[in-house]
């Protein structure tokens, strides 16, 4: 499976700031996901990066808000923009596996953003 | 969309004994199930999947079942250990590594 790193691990910032999460993978993969997993909850999509065009972003969330970038096949990073506490949350990155009948996911460590 | 309900939300179980999670899904067109264990300050960790050529798939101490007509999955955990202590998602997609809807999760607790 691939290895995927994460940057920051953990960060506190304040209420109105913005912070970029850094997602790596050791392999070139065409997908890449960003999840939010809030305190004590499931893991929901915010939206899908792939390498070349815009990200795809799920009802809910908009790009003004998580605006993501992917300039190549092993990285992406994921901006939580003009923050406030309610976005204080695990960020995930993911990405897939497309090896033939073994198609999953595979999650990163997460960021973990408490928002002041 | 997918729709996947999880049960229960928190489990209790002796050293040695068995546990069970239970999960249903919505959508018929979804092909792909797979269980991840998500342990305290870590991402989740996925550990078996199943896809729906199958009814049931082991690995170990871990098996899950699939029943497509009645659109649900369980995952069994045999002869628990105080290591298998954590949060399982069980979760559905269409192809896998396509859009993955979760489940609530189970809060595990292995008592020694």
């Amino acid at each position: 499976s691939a290895v995927i790193s994460q940057k920051p691990s953990r960060d506190i910032c304040q209420r109105g700031t913005s912070l970029t999460i850094q997602c790596q993978v050791d392999s070139q993969v065409t997908m890449m996901f960003w999840y939010r997993q809030q305190p004590g909850q499931s893991l929901t999509l915010i939206a899908t990066a792939n390498q070349g065009s815009e990200a795809t972003y799920e009802s809910g969330f908009v790009i003004d808000k998580f605006p993501i970038s992917r300039p190549n096949l092993t990285f992406s990073t994921l901006t939580v923009s003009n923050m406030s506490p309610e976005d204080s949350s695990i960020y995930l990155c993911s990405v897939e596996d497309r090896s033939p009948g073994l198609e999953t996911q595979y999650f990163g460590p997460g960021t973990r953003l408490l928002v002041l | 969309g997918e729709n996947v309900e999880q049960h229960p939300s928190t489990l209790s179980v002796q050293e040695g004994d068995s546990a069970v999670i239970k999960c249903t899904y919505s959508d018929s067109a979804s092909n792909y199930f797979p269980w991840y264990k998500q342990e305290l300050g870590k991402g989740p960790q996925l550990i078996i999947d199943i896809r729906s050529n199958v009814g049931e798939k082991k690995d170990q101490r871990i098996a899950v079942t699939l029943n497509k007509t009645a659109k649900h999955f369980s995952l069994h955990i045999t002869e628990t250990q105080p290591e298998d202590s954590a949060v399982y998602f069980c979760a559905a997609s269409f192809g896998g590594y396509q859009k993955v809807t979760f489940g609530t999760g189970t809060k595990l607790q292995v008592i020694p």
